[in-house]
């Protein structure tokens, strides 16, 4: 039962325009958002997070935006640049169960 | 200086043989995870301690030990490798395990190959 699904497996974006990935939930107890990073031969990064009682939080060219009522949230990227280019997962948190949930990620292509 | 570090990277194995994955933390954090990313690319947990006491055990094999000497390591034990373990292994540190909002940091994992 996968409680964090990210439906793309990947993306391809041009450099310079605004990059979009989704990701749905479908346990109502999270309460905590986070996207992480990921290159080739490295681990997960921690790029932004989004608490439950915002719809929005903005990190400089990242912005997560969340929506309770449909469970759903999302990562813009702008502008895009090619050192973007890595898988981005989504993950979830709830207080109770004291664990990151991740859904099985996007592969974000920035191409020039 | 690496904040969470973890060896071997690369580790090739045969069946049937005992190996073990180290894991330190210089954060000051007192949780530990370990997280496995099967061929699938999911990202699951395996393990968490919280200042060396066992938190969650989420349904991993018995073959899988996890141990903490103290709250800046948390290694992990696998005893008689299957082909299925084939996977990586990534060590992971939070502040605390008492609230969610807390960033889990993980470190570069460690590519498990059983043949």
């Amino acid at each position: 039962d996968q409680q964090v699904k990210q439906n793309s497996p990947s993306l391809s974006v041009q450099e310079g325009r605004i990059s979009i990935l989704n990701c749905d939930y479908t346990n109502s107890m999270f309460d905590y958002f986070l996207w992480y990073k990921k290159y080739p031969a490295e681990g997960p990064t921690f790029l932004i997070s989004i608490s439950s009682i915002k719809d929005k939080n903005e990190d400089g060219r990242f912005t997560v935006f969340l929506n309770k009522s449909a469970k759903h949230l999302s990562l813009h990227i702008v502008p895009s640049q090619p050192g973007d280019s890595a898988v981005y997962f989504c993950a979830a948190s709830d207080q109770g169960a004291q664990k990151l949930v991740f859904g099985q990620g996007t592969r974000l292509t920035i191409n020039p | 200086d690496t904040a969470v570090s973890q060896t071997p990277k690369y580790l090739v194995t045969q069946m049937g043989n005992d190996k073990s994955i180290k894991c330190e933390q210089n954060l000051g954090h007192d949780t530990m995870y370990w997280y496995k990313q099967d061929s699938k690319k999911f990202l699951k947990i395996m393990f968490s301690y919280n200042n060396k006491e066992l938190i969650i055990n989420e349904t991993v094999p018995n073959r899988f030990s996890p141990k903490s000497p103290d709250k800046a390591h948390l290694n992990l034990h696998i005893n008689s490798l299957e082909l299925g373990d084939s996977a990586v292994y990534f060590c992971a540190s939070s502040r605390n395990s008492q609230s969610s909002g807390n960033t889990i940091y993980f470190g570069e994992g460690s590519w498990l190959t059983v043949v």
